[in-house]
């Protein structure tokens, strides 16, 4: 089945605590991209990806880093989270930006 | 003034109407232009990508686009109470970029 698969779906960790949510697509897509999602606010970008080893900020990409390693994995990683990044967040893929993308279920993050 | 903008509503209409959903957007060279609908939840799935001026229909869904006004409109016929939902407007900007930025999104209630 296609697919884009996030872990973990919930989350809670305290401030300054390393975490990584994984993101894997088995569609073969060139694009990926994180978006947080806050209530008022709607989808915001964080970090997309063109291509393997090509990446670059979104809107809001202070406090994340991302890599892309390999074409089905794109992970998100918050080196030092804080409460405001508390959020909803989402993965997707596409075989390009123009093209219809796939979301993730979504990860939950609560940073206390 | 936001990139992309939406009336955060909600929208009520009586079921068997048809429901308008409208999308401004700021950057007068972007490209391509979608619809995503997301249910309390869930995660966003698009409904309708559009690329040029004028009208795309796909069942009961047409959207509409007017670069010269930078407008994106969404109509759903004969609205179902299984319509009711968010519905995302998303936006790639002009530039070889990968960035999608999306509205804050419609809330849709259709009533029986």
């Amino acid at each position: 089945e296609a697919q884009v698969t996030q872990n973990p779906r919930y989350l809670i960790t305290v401030t300054g605590k390393k975490l990584t949510v994984t993101c894997s697509q088995n569609m073969n897509h060139e694009y990926m991209s994180w978006y947080r999602q806050d209530p008022g606010l709607g989808l915001r970008q964080i970090y997309y990806s063109m291509n393997v080893e090509v990446t670059d900020k979104g809107d809001v990409p202070e406090g994340y880093k991302v890599s892309r390693k390999e074409k089905r994995n794109f992970p998100l990683i918050l080196e030092s989270p804080s409460p405001n990044q508390t959020s909803l967040y989402f993965c997707a893929s596409s075989r390009q930006v123009q093209e219809t993308q796939y979301f993730g279920p979504g990860t939950r993050l609560l940073v206390l | 003034q936001k990139e992309v903008e939406q009336n955060s509503g909600p929208l009520s209409v009586p079921e068997g109407a048809i429901a308008s959903l409208n999308c401004t957007y700021s950057d007068r060279g972007s490209q391509s232009f979608f619809w995503y609908r997301q249910y309390s939840g869930k995660s966003p799935e698009l409904i309708m990508s559009i690329y040029s001026n004028g009208d795309k229909e796909d069942g009961r869904f047409t959207a509409q686009l007017n670069k010269a006004s930078q407008y994106v409109s969404l109509l759903i016929r004969d609205s179902q109470p299984s319509d009711s939902a968010t519905y995302l407007c998303a936006v790639n900007p002009s530039g070889n970029t990968g960035k999608l930025i999306f509205g804050q999104g419609t809330t849709l209630q259709v009533k029986p």
